[in-house]
């Protein structure tokens, strides 16, 4: 299994950005896949999750109306687009593989650095 | 939700055993038996070494175990080694496929 992640970068406060994972290794389209970030020197933040077929997404609060994820069976890939973008905004983001049978996230990326910054 | 607390270090020298608690509510670590746990070393994406509570992924050494009573779930690290030295990080789900980490544990190794 593995995880790629792109597209970090800095970005101005009200910016937007897209992030992308390519997954190899595994059946893409049987798992639920999901984007967790980690502010410097800070804990862990789910920011989304997606189901297998594309159908049912999730979003905390803190980025709910700004970030969209999506995903393409086709091509393995994950994808998260964030607009509005905030300071706080500002983490390394992993893209994780939710684990099959349980609430847990077996296989994660290398992440990726977003700076939200003037 | 709020994260789920866990002290904010341990230490023990090498061969001894540590614990890690994590403490929720009833409504996450004690409604569900799905608390997992993470490590992290520095600069490096986390790992998952424990789902379902007591559950290890293939891999991981049986050194790490895992429990749970009540609203607080503990990971204990038996025969301390140096690799052990890393951030720890509790996770449990809080329905409607929601779920909340822990605020992390920097092991030490003395």
């Amino acid at each position: 299994v593995q995880l790629v992640e792109s597209g970090g970068n800095l970005v101005k406060p009200g910016g937007s950005l897209r992030l992308s994972c390519a997954a190899s290794g595994f059946t893409f389209s049987d798992y639920y896949m999901t984007w967790i970030r980690q502010a410097p020197g800070k804990g862990l933040e789910r920011v989304s999750y997606i189901s297998s077929g594309g159908t049912y997404t999730y979003y905390p609060d803190s980025v709910k109306g700004r970030f969209t994820i999506s995903r393409d069976n086709v091509e393995n890939s994950l994808y998260l687009q964030m607009n509005s973008l905030r300071a706080e905004d500002t983490a390394v983001y992993y893209c994780a593989r939710v684990h099959a049978t349980s609430y847990s996230f077996d296989y994660w990326g290398q992440g990726t650095l977003v700076t939200v910054s003037t | 939700q709020s994260a789920l607390t866990q002290p904010r270090s341990v230490s023990g020298s090498p061969g001894q055993s540590v614990t890690i608690s994590c403490t929720g509510t009833s409504s996450d670590v004690g409604a569900y038996n799905y608390v997992s746990w993470f490590q992290q070393h520095p600069g490096k994406a986390p790992k998952l070494i424990i789902y379902d509570v007591t559950k290890r992924p293939s891999g991981v050494p049986d050194r790490f175990s895992g429990s749970k009573s009540g609203n607080t779930a503990s990971l204990t690290i038996s025969g301390l080694q140096d690799d052990d030295e890393a951030d720890y990080y509790c996770c449990s789900y809080a329905g409607s496929y929601t779920g909340v980490f822990g605020t992390g544990t920097k092991v030490s190794i003395l």
